[in-house]
């Protein structure tokens, strides 16, 4: 069974840049799957920010397509985010997943999650 | 984007009731919608792919079912470990989008 593992700084300024990664343990990340990240604040419910494929493609949610980037490093079993400008819209707990081989955007593992604040 | 518009908000349950919630998709999502579990402070459990398939270890009294627009989701028997918050999710096209969820509690 794939585990994921996010981490994150925990607290971001308004107008930096976020960076989160996911850590791939317990299993290979160079596999036919579709690798998401989702995020759920009280306001918004879950909310789906793209996924990216090993191999290179990528899509991202049009909402936030302007600010987000997702980058993967197959030798180190990891998937990176990276949204800028943030603002208090953005606090929310980030989820990395994984879409089930069979049925891509059906997310049949995730990550515990990690919690990001927007606060000056 | 699809809208997801699941009902009810939340829902008041005891042991052994049958729960059944409802989710109208904006436009066709043919049968690619699924249903999640979370309870607080966790992520979301897959339980229910591509409208009707039970993901691998999870309880036959879940179920569900539906095309198009319409999908049920139904627990027979409810157990109290099944106390927890529902979410639909479409992946007929992208973005990717959520229903608002169904909390269950206890009467």
């Amino acid at each position: 069974q794939v585990q994921l593992q996010e981490s994150g700084p925990g607290l971001v300024k308004p107008s930096e840049t976020l960076s989160l990664t996911c850590v791939v343990s317990s299993g290979s990340i160079r596999t036919n799957n579709w690798w998401s990240w989702v995020r759920q604040s009280p306001g918004k419910g879950l909310e789906w920010l793209g996924e990216i494929y090993p191999h290179g493609s990528v899509n991202y949610n049009p909402s936030l397509e302007s600010r987000l980037t997702m980058s993967v490093d197959t030798s180190k079993k990891q998937i990176s985010l990276y949204l800028t400008s943030v603002t208090d819209a953005d606090t929310a707990v980030y989820y990395c997943a994984r879409g089930k081989t069979v049925s891509p955007n059906a997310f049949d593992s995730w990550g515990q999650g990690t919690m990001v604040t927007v606060s000056s | 984007d699809i809208q997801m518009t699941q009902s009810p908000s939340a829902l008041s349950v005891s042991v052994g009731d049958t729960v059944t919630i409802t989710c109208q998709a904006s436009q066709d999502s043919k049968n690619y919608v699924n249903w999640y579990q979370q309870k607080p402070g966790k992520a979301p459990k897959l339980l229910i792919y591509d409208a009707s398939s039970l993901e691998t270890g999870v309880p036959s009294r879940f179920s569900g079912s539906g095309s198009g627009t319409q999908f049920t989701f139904i627990i027979s028997g409810l157990q109290p470990e099944d106390l927890a918050t529902y979410f639909c999710q479409q992946t007929n096209d992208l973005p990717i989008t959520f229903g608002q969820g169904t909390r269950l509690d206890f009467k």
